[in-house]
């Protein structure tokens, strides 16, 4: 199947501070890209949608002046947590879309933990 | 709107259980209905899928049936191994309406027990 890459996998941050979030479509061109974050022992919540070249779409409540997306090619989203706060601490996760299929491939999630 | 509704969890078995995961969906239209698995501190994966009535998805021993006269796509399993142990995700997602989107269920974990 196809292969989503997100990286880092776990970072630690200070508060105030900014920290960005790799997501890669390895072999194959996704035209688009979702955000979750996922709280311990909850399901995925969608924060937006981010679309090759254009601006992001957030779901209602996501402050998008803190949470920053840029989609600036097919193969590469990323995610940046602006001053971030420790209730910002949380399990974040990205999915890509294959035009013409109906199935999005994970990656493997960033844990970040703000001090 | 959209939305998902899976049984919760925890659910705790012995090995070589039979495992059912119940999950019912509201959505217009045919939506395309999804089981995926999370393991400890990973990503989702892609269990299985079924893009219409009375499809079939099955992967690894699961299966799960597309009921549109139930709103139902519950996920079974004959015999666990306690590599099964994860949480379990039920999504939908109507593809090109709904801005693409994959609605979730709560999730349901399960643990299997040697």
């Amino acid at each position: 199947g196809a292969v989503v890459s997100q990286h880092p996998s776990w970072v630690i941050c200070k508060s105030g501070t900014s920290v960005k979030i790799e997501c890669r479509s390895l072999d194959f061109q996704a035209t688009t890209m979702f955000w979750y974050r996922q709280f311990p022992k909850q399901s995925l919540m969608l924060m937006a949608t981010s679309n090759e070249g254009s601006k992001a779409t957030y779901e209602q409540g996501v402050e998008k002046d803190k949470f920053l997306i840029n989609h600036a090619s097919l193969t590469l989203s990323t995610l940046t947590v602006t001053s971030a706060h420790p209730e910002d601490s949380s399990f974040y996760i990205c999915s890509a879309r294959l035009q013409g299929l109906t199935e999005a491939f994970f990656g493997q999630g960033t844990r970040l933990t703000v001090v | 709107g959209d939305s998902v509704t899976q049984m919760e969890g925890p659910v705790t078995l012995s090995e070589e259980a039979f495992l059912t995961i119940n999950c019912t969906y509201t959505a217009t239209g045919y939506p395309s209905l999804f089981w995926y698995v999370q393991y400890p501190g990973e990503g989702l994966q892609l269990l299985l899928k079924a893009t219409k009535a009375d499809d079939k998805g099955s992967n690894k021993g699961f299966e799960a049936t597309y009921r549109k006269e139930t709103t139902s796509f519950h996920l079974e399993k004959g015999s666990v191994q306690v590599s099964d142990s994860a949480v379990y995700f039920c999504a939908l997602n109507r593809f090109k309406a709904a801005g693409n989107k994959l609605t979730f269920g709560g999730g349901t974990r399960v643990l299997v027990k040697p």
